[in-house]
Formats: C-alpha cells, sequence, structure tokens
C-alpha cells in the first residue's frame, strides 16, 4: 500500500503571494488532517477532512483553508503569505473507520519558505 | 491553551540504557494517547499507542504506560540504540469518533554510542 504523499516537497514563496500545497492519502482512507510544525511548537492542528465535509478546525486565521475532492485528497492553501508561515506542513490519513483510536500515518511534509 | 505537554525538551542517554520519556494531559475527555518519532525532513512515524482502558502496551524494545488519575504518560525505550535518536511527540484524543489528534511538542531524544 502506498503511503501518504505530499507535493511538492519544497516551496518558496514571496510574502503576500499564495501557496496551494496537496496530500494523497493512504488509499482507503477517508480523513485527511494537516498540521503546521515549527521550531519550538511542535505539531499545530490546521483542519481535518472527512468525506469531503470539514470537521474539525484549529485555532489559524482564515488565511488557511482546505478542501477534499471526492477521491480523498485534498489540498491546503494559504492566501497574503507573511514570513511567519514559513514551516513544515504535514498531512495525516486515518483510516475509513473515521474513529478516535486509530494512528494517523504521515506523509513526508511540505517545507514551505516565505522570504 | 496546551493540553499535551512534554516539558522537557531534551533527553541524552547512553547506548543500552533506558530512556524514559513524559508526557502530561490536562483533557479528562481524552482517551487515546499515541506516540510518534520523527527524523529531520520526514514526517512522523507511529510508534505505539495505548488506550485509556489499560495502564501498560508493550511492542518490543517500546513500552508505554498510563496512569489516568495523574494524567500522565510515558514512554520507556528499552535498551536504547543511537538509531532512536529523534524527537518524540506524544498525542492525544478523545472519544467522540470525528476526535483530531493534539499533539505535544515533542522531546529530542539523544543516544550516544
Amino acid at each position: 500500500k502506498a503511503g501518504v504523499t505530499q507535493t511538492p516537497r519544497y516551496l518558496i514563496k514571496t510574502r503576500g503571494q499564495q501557496v496551494t500545497l496537496s496530500c494523497s492519502p493512504i488509499s482507503g482512507h477517508r480523513s485527511v488532517s494537516w498540521y503546521q510544525q515549527t521550531p519550538g511548537q511542535g505539531l499545530q492542528f490546521l483542519f481535518e477532512y472527512f468525506s469531503e465535509t470539514q470537521r474539525n478546525k484549529g485555532n489559524f486565521p482564515g488565511r488557511f483553508s482546505g478542501r477534499q475532492f471526492s477521491n480523498s485528497r485534498s489540498e491546503m492553501n494559504v492566501s497574503t503569505l507573511e514570513l511567519g508561515d514559513s514551516a513544515l506542513y504535514l498531512c495525516a490519513s486515518r483510516s475509513d473507520r473515521g474513529q478516535f483510536d486509530t494512528e494517523a500515518f504521515f506523509g513526508q511534509g511540505t517545507r514551505l519558505t516565505v522570504v | 491553551d496546551q493540553q499535551v505537554k512534554q516539558n522537557s525538551p531534551s533527553l541524552s542517554v547512553q547506548e543500552g540504557r533506558i530512556s524514559i520519556l513524559n508526557c502530561d494531559y490536562t483533557n479528562s475527555m481524552f482517551d487515546y494517547f499515541l506516540w510518534y518519532k520523527k527524523y529531520p525532513a520526514e514526517g512522523p512515524t507511529f510508534l505505539i499507542s495505548i488506550s485509556s482502558i489499560k495502564d501498560k502496551n508493550e511492542d518490543g524494545r517500546f513500552t508505554v504506560f498510563l496512569n489516568k488519575s495523574a494524567k500522565h504518560l510515558s514512554l520507556h525505550i528499552v535498551p536504547s540504540q543511537p538509531g532512536d535518536s529523534a524527537v518524540y511527540f506524544c498525542a492525544a484524543s478523545g472519544q467522540r469518533a470525528n476526535s483530531k489528534l493534539t499533539f505535544g511538542k515533542g522531546i529530542t531524544l539523544s543516544v550516544r554510542p
């Protein structure tokens, strides 16, 4: 079974631009979550999608948005980029049971640098 | 509001000895706990989990202990190996079917040869 795939792996953008990151979950997984990792802050939850619906949301500004397609692939968009948005963005998928007691499998992440 | 806390940012142990990584949580609704390991430039990989109905779960060199009354869990690695050097994240989720995973800030483990 293929793992979670995130594209691109690396990205450099300028302040004020917008960016779209992509995530393909493990086949059969319907839950996709996004996290931001910055030094000293651990993994901060952005949002979770399940069957094309956002069912959990973290405390990030509205500049951060996402969506999920019918094939469970997900995209995350950040508009009006700020220097502080520079981070590793991680996508994780969970099984199609969608229950609380299942582990999440992570992709390798997209390293976003805003200059 | 940090609901999952890993208060020690780093730990250094000698190869062959025991590594004990601690994690505390504040939300009494958390019912499922997980440990992840992360190498630089890679995504976290799942290590071991424990449900609140248990107080111990073992998988090879890795054992997780849960003390619900103290809202505390720990990961024991015995014996520690240099390849275990990584960042370890503790995570928790609640019992609702759509519960998200909440992560701590991580502990950097260094295992000295």
